[in-house]
């Protein structure tokens, strides 16, 4: 059974540009979570989307945004990107609802120069 | 809100020692996870532990739901070069809602 995968691996953006990340859950799989994981630093959660609605958001500034399909895919977008926003972006996916174990994806890693 | 401590925040052994690390808060959790991070990836779910006072092993790993809800425990014997990463703890806040990550401790094995 495929993992949780997401594009791309790698991404590099100037300061002031977009960014689109990609998340596809485990088969099954109707919640996924976005984390920010800055360099040598812990996991920051980011938003939770379950059903295709927003569930919960973490503390970060509404240029951070993102959607989930009807298949459970999610796209996490980041607007006017400034150089701390370069970090490892991690999802993962559960079972539906809160509380439910969550299995990571190999992470994007995004730079802003 | 709530937040979890992990210690050591790293630390260095030789192989072939056992390791133990924590994970502690003043709030209470319902649920503790254990992951593992290697360098550049995701981390990967070790153990899970739902009661208070389960003792869940996975190989080499141990790990045990503390009777107070606010603390959980990771040992690992034996230890290889493979093991070194990043261990995580995890806990589930009291809405039952979302995991809560500790900072990490970071461990190496020396041969």
């Amino acid at each position: 059974e495929a993992g949780v995968t997401q594009s791309p691996t790698h991404l590099i953006k100037t300061r002031g540009q977009q960014a689109t990340l990609r998340c596809s859950p485990i088969s099954g799989h109707t919640s996924v979570y976005w984390y920010q994981q800055a360099l040598g630093l812990g996991l920051q959660f980011l938003l939770w989307y379950d059903e295709g609605e927003e569930r919960n958001r973490g503390n970060f500034p509404p240029r951070f945004s993102g959607r989930q399909f009807p298949n459970y895919s999610s796209e996490l977008n980041v607007n006017a990107l400034e150089l701390e926003d370069s970090a490892l972006y991690l999802c993962a996916s559960s079972l539906s609802g809160g509380g439910a174990v969550q299995y990571f994806g190999p992470g994007t890693r995004l730079t802003v120069t | 809100g709530q937040q979890l401590n992990q210690s050591p925040q790293s630390m260095f052994i030789q192989e072939g020692e056992d390791v133990s690390m924590n994970c502690t808060s003043s709030s209470i959790f319902n649920t503790w996870l254990w992951y593992k991070q290697d360098p550049g990836e995701g981390p990967v779910l070790l153990i899970a532990l739902y009661k208070a006072g389960e003792l869940t092993s996975n190989g080499r790993l141990t790990a045990q739901f503390g009777i107070t809800r606010k603390d959980s425990f990771l040992n690992i014997s034996a230890s290889i070069p493979s093991d070194v990463g990043i261990y995580f703890c995890a806990g589930l806040d009291n809405y039952g809602q979302n995991f809560v990550f500790g900072p990490g401790t970071r461990l190496s094995v020396l041969p």
